[in-house]
């Protein structure tokens, strides 16, 4: 139990339609980041959010955006869905500063078709 | 810039034999390194952590020793068993670039 909630954690879209997931970071985390990770690999970068401006952000297209509240929850909003976008996304908390613990809910999966 | 390099899978052991799973990185000072679990369909644990050079981290039978002169944190277990099976990734945290660097992953299969 990391303490890190994901919503939906399974959903499944077709091919142009927009999906919004949501994630409940560990109590006092004000650092939220996002993974991609596609079947067989591993995670992937998509960005980080710290109080609730964007930090950092990997190579993704701008369809990919995020949202972080007050409470540091956070929202990964894809627009156009293609069907490579079909993958589990992962978000992660920590406290912000080098070496502190990443923590990683459940995960949601999303499937394109 | 930051690697992380592990051993490529799928590794496939029969139970209550020796695992060892190599992991070596590439990384500007003495970062923290750490080791995930993925369970079949789940999202990722941290198994075991070390934050300075010839720590051990150790979690659940896992044991892995930071080794500064070979930059490496190999994974081992002396006895594995069949809930063990998952994928295993070793990772880098954070520092500047503000994501985690992670191996590629290597799959393990415990047979009974």
């Amino acid at each position: 139990e990391t303490g890190v909630t994901q919503s939906p954690t399974h959903l499944i879209k077709t091919r142009g339609q927009q999906v919004t997931l949501r994630c409940s970071s560990q109590s006092g985390h004000n650092t939220v980041s996002w993974y991609q990770q596609a079947l067989g690999q591993g995670p992937q970068f998509i960005f980080q959010y710290y109080r609730e401006e964007e930090n950092g952000r990997g190579n993704f297209p701008p369809r990919f955006s995020g949202l972080q509240f007050p409470n540091y929850s956070s929202e990964l909003n894809v627009n156009a869905l293609e069907l490579d976008d079909s993958a589990l996304y992962l978000c992660a908390s920590s406290l912000a500063g080098v070496g502190n613990t990443i923590y990683f809910g459940e995960g949601s999966w999303l499937t394109v078709v | 810039g930051n690697s992380v390099t592990q051993m490529e899978g799928p590794v496939t052991l029969s139970e209550e034999a020796f695992l060892t799973i190599n992991c070596t990185y590439t990384a500007t000072g003495y970062p923290s390194l750490f080791w995930y679990v993925q369970y079949p369909g789940e999202g990722l644990q941290l198994l075991l952590k070390a934050t300075k050079a010839d720590d051990k981290g150790s979690n659940k039978g896992f044991e892995a020793t930071y080794r500064k002169e070979t930059t490496s944190f190999h994974l081992e277990k002396g006895s594995v068993q069949v809930s063990d099976s998952a994928v295993y990734f070793c990772a880098l945290p954070p520092n500047r670039d503000d994501k985690i660097i992670f191996g590629k992953g290597t799959r393990l299969h415990i047979l009974p």
